[in-house]
């Protein structure tokens, strides 16, 4: 088990809502991406965060959007649900630090219906 | 073409067998090979974590990474029932702030 933890663990939307996710680094671990993985697909990259700010950005449109607070812990936030986002989204941390690589917590799985 | 290619299988083998997975890729700017596990609903584990080309080796795993012919491979010796997983190969062109970029998971049963 990592110490990178997500919540909620699942949950359910309906089209055109709006959702955040919430995602707690591991302890010493300053950046923080998120990224979405379909079912049977591999991870596709959304964003990063370090210092609180946006560090580097997949192919995903401006509704999707997030947040880094002081303590590294981070927000992945959609507006404007499509049935499309049903998918497991993932944090990520690291130490920004050439040579280390990121720690995966257990996802949130959303629906949207 | 995808940056980063690999057969999503499935793939069953018996227990003890020597399983190899292989995944190619397209960004000779890759210098940083990982190779995830994931079991069904829950996030991705880091297996092995290699820079460059060559050989890397823990217990019953070793990775090997010929960035020549931009390929990548992760061998199980002595498969467990316990092995039974998705498996994702994942690069990056830097150890820093980079983007991991994944293949498409590989699914591994082991039979006992």
């Amino acid at each position: 088990e990592t110490g990178v933890t997500q919540s909620p663990t699942h949950l359910i939307k309906t089209r055109g809502q709006q959702v955040t996710l919430r995602c707690s680094s591991q302890s010493g671990h300053n950046t923080v991406s998120w990224y979405q993985q379909a079912l049977g697909q591999g991870p596709q990259f959304i964003f990063q965060y370090y210092r609180e700010e946006e560090n580097g950005r997949g192919n995903f449109p401006p509704r999707f959007s997030g947040l880094q607070f002081p303590n590294y812990s981070s927000e992945l936030n959609v507006n404007a649900l499509e049935l499309d986002d049903s998918a497991l989204y993932l944090c990520a941390s690291k130490k920004r630090e050439v040579g280390d690589t990121q720690y995966f917590g257990p996802g949130t799985r959303l629906t949207v219906l | 073409q995808k940056e980063v290619e690999q057969d999503p299988g499935p793939l069953s083998v018996p227990e003890g067998a020597i399983v190899s997975l292989n995944c190619t890729y397209s960004n000779s700017a890759f210098q940083y090979f990982m190779w995830y596990r994931q079991y069904s609903r829950k996030g991705p584990e880091l297996l092995m974590y290699t820079y460059s080309s060559g050989n890397k080796e823990d217990g019953r795993f070793t990775a090997q990474v010929d960035k020549s012919s931009k390929y990548i491979s992760l061998f199980i010796r002595d498969s467990q029932p316990s092995d039974s997983a998705t498996y994702l190969c994942a690069m990056s062109t830097q150890g820093g702030s980079e983007k991991l970029v994944f293949g498409k998971g590989m699914k591994l049963t082991v039979n006992p």
